[in-house]
C-alpha cells in the first residue's frame, strides 16, 4: 500500500517550453500533497505543499507563477514548470500524505528527472 | 541553528556492523518523527517512524527517541553494502503543518 507514481520519469524539453508533471496516489486518498527539488549531492527543497480544491501553498523563493501545482483531485496533483530554462534542471519529487497513515507520513514518487537544453 | 540537524558523513561500517546515525531537532513540539533512505539518483523511501520515547524495532532497523534531548537516531544491525544510502531524518514542525523538515542527510558506505 501507499504508492505514490510520478509521470513521466524523465523529460528533455528546449528552453522557454513548459513542462507538466503528474503525480498520482495509487491506493489511497491524498488529502495533501508535496513537490520537492533536489540539485545533485543536495538535500530535498520543498516547493510548496497542495491540499485538494485548494490553492497551493508556495515555500519562499518559489516563483508561484512559473510553478503552476493543481491538485484537482484526491488522486492526483500536477506541477507544471512555464517557461522553463536550463537552471530549472533538476530531479523533482512529490509526495503524498493521507489519511489513515499516521498523520504526517509522506509518501514518494519516484521523481521527475527534468532537463533543460 | 538549523531545525534538523545531522551529521552528513560518509558514514563508513564495515559489512556485519552496527551503523548508527544521529539526528537532532530544534522544535521541542514535535511529537512525531521518520527515517527514510535515499539511494542515489532516486527519490526517498520511508523506513520507519517513531512518536514515544524509546525504542522502536522494524527487522534490522532500530529508532530510537528522546524527545528531552531532542535527539532520534536510527540504528542499523548487521549492515549490507546494499544499505549504503543517504538517511534523512524529517520532523514535522508543531503548530499544525502538514509539512516536514527534512535534515541534510547522512551518507552511509558499508564496505564488504
Amino acid at each position: 500500500g501507499a504508492v505514490v507514481s510520478q509521470h513521466p520519469s524523465r523529460v528533455i524539453c528546449k528552453s522557454g517550453t513548459s513542462v507538466k508533471i503528474e503525480c498520482r496516489s495509487l491506493d489511497f486518498q491524498a488529502t495533501t500533497m508535496f513537490w520537492y527539488r533536489q540539485f545533485p549531492k543536495q538535500s530535498l527543497m520543498l516547493m510548496a505543499t497542495s491540499n485538494e480544491g485548494s490553492k497551493a501553498t508556495y515555500e519562499q523563493g518559489v516563483e508561484k507563477d512559473k510553478f503552476l501545482i493543481n491538485h484537482a483531485s484526491l488522486t492526483l496533483s500536477t506541477l507544471t514548470v512555464t517557461s522553463a530554462h536550463p537552471e530549472d534542471s533538476s530531479f523533482y519529487i512529490c509526495s503524498a500524505r493521507g489519511t489513515g497513515h499516521g498523520t504526517d507520513t509522506q509518501y514518494f514518487g519516484p521523481g521527475t528527472r527534468l532537463t533543460v537544453l | 541553528q538549523k531545525e534538523v540537524e545531522q551529521n552528513s558523513g560518509p558514514l563508513s561500517v564495515p559489512e556485519g556492523a552496527i551503523a548508527s546515525l544521529n539526528c537532532t531537532y530544534s522544535d521541542r513540539g514535535s511529537q512525531s518523527f521518520f527515517w527514510y533512505r535515499q539511494y542515489s539518483g532516486k527519490s526517498p523511501e520511508l523506513i520507519m517512524f517513531i512518536y514515544s520515547n524509546g525504542d522502536k524495532e522494524d527487522g534490522r532497523f532500530t529508532a530510537q527517541l528522546n524527545k528531552a534531548s531532542q535527539y532520534v537516531s536510527l540504528l542499523i544491525r548487521d549492515s549490507q553494502p546494499s544499505d549504503s544510502a543517504t538517511y534523512l531524518c524529517a520532523v514535522p514542525p508543531s503548530g499544525g503543518y502538514n509539512k516536514l523538515i527534512f535534515g541534510a542527510g547522512t551518507r552511509l558506505a558499508v564496505h564488504p
